[in-house]
């Protein structure tokens, strides 16, 4: 079954500590993308990736890094200078033809 | 740049109603538009489609409709069942050539369903 697969489904995160949101694909899509999304409110760009080894800040990426070191892989970090860190986070992928595709979602929680 | 306006919610229905879910963009060039549906919980999921002018996505009784001229992709369904209960997305995505194209979304409306 193909598709994209985030982990955890839940995570929680003290202060001043940084966590990594997992993001897989087995769709063989070259770009992938992490939203975050806050009641009330539309999805918002974080970060996305067109292709391996490469990836650009989206609209909000102040607090988060990523990497792209794999073609199925996107792990999202979360670190300590993202001071409102609560909301659930969506990872998605696209063949370049506009379309996305979403993962399941990870909620983090601040404890 | 780039925005899409829906209208505001929350939207209840009985079962069986006609639904009307406005959505209007501003964009350069020519952008695809797209419904995404979000159930409780779950990411989102791709309900339809149109990648120019004039063209109708439809799927599970949703249909919509690009229209350039009044720069629209309004959702209707014509019987709501409780099982449509959800958060609907309209969006658009930028269509640069030679580019995986960057989706900008509405802020979603929350659908509920009366049985």
């Amino acid at each position: 079954d193909g598709g994209i697969t985030q982990s955890p489904k839940y995570l929680f995160r003290k202060e001043g500590q940084n966590v990594t949101l997992s993001c897989e694909q087995n769709l063989n899509h070259d770009a992938m993308y992490w939203y975050r999304q806050d009641p009330g409110q539309g999805l918002r760009l974080i970060y996305y990736s067109q292709i391996v080894n490469d990836f650009q800040k989206g609209d909000i990426a102040e607090g988060y890094s990523v990497s792209r070191e794999k073609k199925e892989s996107f792990p999202l970090t979360v670190t300590s200078a993202q001071k409102n860190p609560t909301a659930f986070y969506l990872c998605a992928s696209s063949t370049g033809q506009g379309t996305q595709y979403f993962g399941p979602g990870t909620r983090l929680l601040v404890l | 740049g780039n925005s899409v306006t829906q209208m505001e919610g929350p939207v209840t229905l009985s079962e069986e109603a006609f639904l009307t879910i406005n959505c209007t963009y501003t964009a350069t060039g020519y952008p695809s538009l797209f419904w995404y549906v979000q159930y409780p919980g779950e990411g989102l999921q791709l309900l339809l489609k149109a990648t120019k002018a004039d063209d109708k996505g439809s799927n599970k009784g949703f249909e919509a409709t690009y229209r350039k001229e009044t720069t629209s992709f309004h959702l209707e369904k014509g019987s709501v069942q409780v099982s449509d209960s959800a958060v609907y997305f309209c969006a658009l995505s930028d269509n640069y050539t030679g580019a995986n194209s960057k989706l900008t979304f509405g802020k979603g409306i929350t659908l509920s369903v009366r049985p």
